[in-house]
């Protein structure tokens, strides 16, 4: 099925630095959606976004959802250890047949070292 | 907040024999649910669409047979992984949206680690 297009697929950074992350699509979305995922868990959510244009902090964390909405970014400041994990950016459209189906990016690798 | 529960959380069982895993939503109800199978690095692959009081709807290359899908309630949902075999053995997922906030997030599932041997 469709993927989004998630960059880079890994990380390898030191502890302190600033991490950024980005999802491209071929076709528009309403909703852009972060997650992040660690070993043997699902998937927790850390930023929603609802328009076009929206630029959302969580913390160490800020997203904005493109203007085109065909894309989304992530930034995480300041990483810390516990930030190691899987992120995955989600698209989807509410209503219609697809009953708001999630589109996945491949996912990004994160791994901080102390 | 918007909780998923998923159980168990690991199983391991015999080639040839049947696994349920459930998924429910602890604290609104959900008309729709998903299930999710992942491979270790790589993205959910969607496998179905679970509607409640309704058939499944199974996405391409998913054996409907295979994986049995029931919706019976507005906040439980079951996977049931029918004589499965090693290849079976994955990260199943699940998650749920809020019946009253459509066009909102999901939420997920811890998933269910399983293993035939």
């Amino acid at each position: 099925g469709q993927q989004l297009n998630q960059s880079p697929q890994s990380m390898f950074i030191q502890e302190g630095e600033d991490v950024s992350m980005n999802c491209t699509s071929s076709s528009i979305f309403n909703t852009w959606l972060w997650y992040k995922q660690d070993p043997g868990e699902g998937p927790v959510l850390l930023i929603a976004l609802y328009k076009a244009g929206e630029l959302t902090s969580n913390g160490r964390l800020t997203a904005q959802f493109g203007i085109t909405r065909k894309d989304s970014f992530l930034n995480i400041s300041a990483s810390i250890p516990s930030d190691v994990g899987i992120y995955f950016c989600a698209g989807f459209n509410a209503g219609g047949t697809s009953y708001g189906k999630l589109t996945f990016g491949q996912g990004t690798i994160l791994t901080v070292h102390p | 907040g918007a909780v998923v529960s998923q159980h168990p959380s690991r199983v391991i069982c015999k080639s040839g024999t049947s696994v349920k895993i459930e998924c429910r939503s602890l604290d609104f109800q959900a008309t729709t649910m998903f299930w999710y199978r992942q491979f270790p690095k790589k993205s959910l692959m969607l496998m179905a669409t679970s509607n409640e009081g309704s058939k499944a709807t199974y996405e391409q290359g998913v054996e409907k047979d295979k994986f049995l899908i029931n919706h019976a309630s507005l906040t439980l949902s079951t996977l049931t992984v029918t004589s499965a075999h090693p290849e079976d053995s994955s990260f199943y997922i699940c998650s749920a949206r809020n019946r009253d906030l459509w066009n909102t997030e999901a939420f997920f599932g811890q998933g269910t680690r399983l293993t035939v041997v």
